[in-house]
């Protein structure tokens, strides 16, 4: 089976352009995860989605960010206008949560990332 | 405070050695997870191992073992017999409350491996 596959794998663009990254979760899972990852902060999450809807976007930088997710199987995030400090590494990972049962892993499978670079 | 610590910046072994890879957590909540990914200079996140604060038994995957101690609230990943392709980042998770399903991660751990 396929896995969470984000486009693109690598990034450069100049500050002030638009960036926008792509998910495809793994078919079937209804959550969707956005994190980034930087020396200085570690594995941040930005957005979470349970069933195409955001539930959690209290880690949003800024309103420069933004995410969708129009259906179970596409999700973008995207940067506009883009700046040198968002250079990171934004993970995309997917999970098939079921209810509210705590004993459930839910484990999330990450996609192979997109490295972003701002100039 | 921190809601996971890992407090080995880095660590070597030799190769076919037996490695313990430190995470410590903090929770109020009785239902919670742990997980542990590894993070090749590759760069995917892969999933490695799970373990769920109502588990009685350590979790055991393969090479990977959790050494759960709840009193302590520590989760350590245990590698045994190492090898090349052991060495990477290691990062400690820990998903809190019912169905709740977002991750806090550790800093990381860098193990190197040497033949």
């Amino acid at each position: 089976d396929a896995g969470v596959i984000q486009s693109p794998r690598h990034e450069v663009t100049e500050m002030g352009q638009e960036v926008t990254l792509r998910c495809k979760p793994i078919s079937g899972h209804n959550s969707l995860f956005w994190y980034r990852q930087t020396m200085m902060r570690g594995l941040e999450l930005l957005i979470y989605f349970n069933n195409n809807v955001p539930i959690d976007d209290s880690g949003m930088p800024e309103d420069r960010f933004s995410a969708k997710m129009p259906n179970a199987s596409f999700s973008t995030l995207k940067i506009q206008p883009s700046e040198p400090r968002d250079s990171a590494v934004y993970f995309c990972a997917s999970s098939l949560v079921l209810g509210s049962d705590s004993l459930r892993k839910n484990i999330q499978y990450f996609g192979a990332g997109t490295r972003l670079s701002v100039l | 405070a921190q809601k996971i610590t890992q407090t080995q910046p880095g660590m070597f072994v030799q190769e076919k050695e037996a490695v313990t890879l430190d995470c410590t957590y903090d929770t109020s909540d009785q239902s919670y997870g742990l997980f542990w990914y590894k993070q090749p200079s590759s760069g995917e996140m892969i999933f490695l191992i799970y373990q769920g604060s109502y588990d009685e038994q350590n979790a055991t995957e393969g090479r990977y073992s959790l050494n759960f101690q709840k009193a302590r609230k520590s989760a350590n990943l245990v590698i045994s017999a190492s090898q090349l392709g052991d060495s990477a980042m290691y990062f400690c998770a820990m998903r809190e409350g019912e169905g709740y399903s977002t991750l806090t991660f550790g800093k990381g751990t860098m193990l190197l491996v040497s033949p």
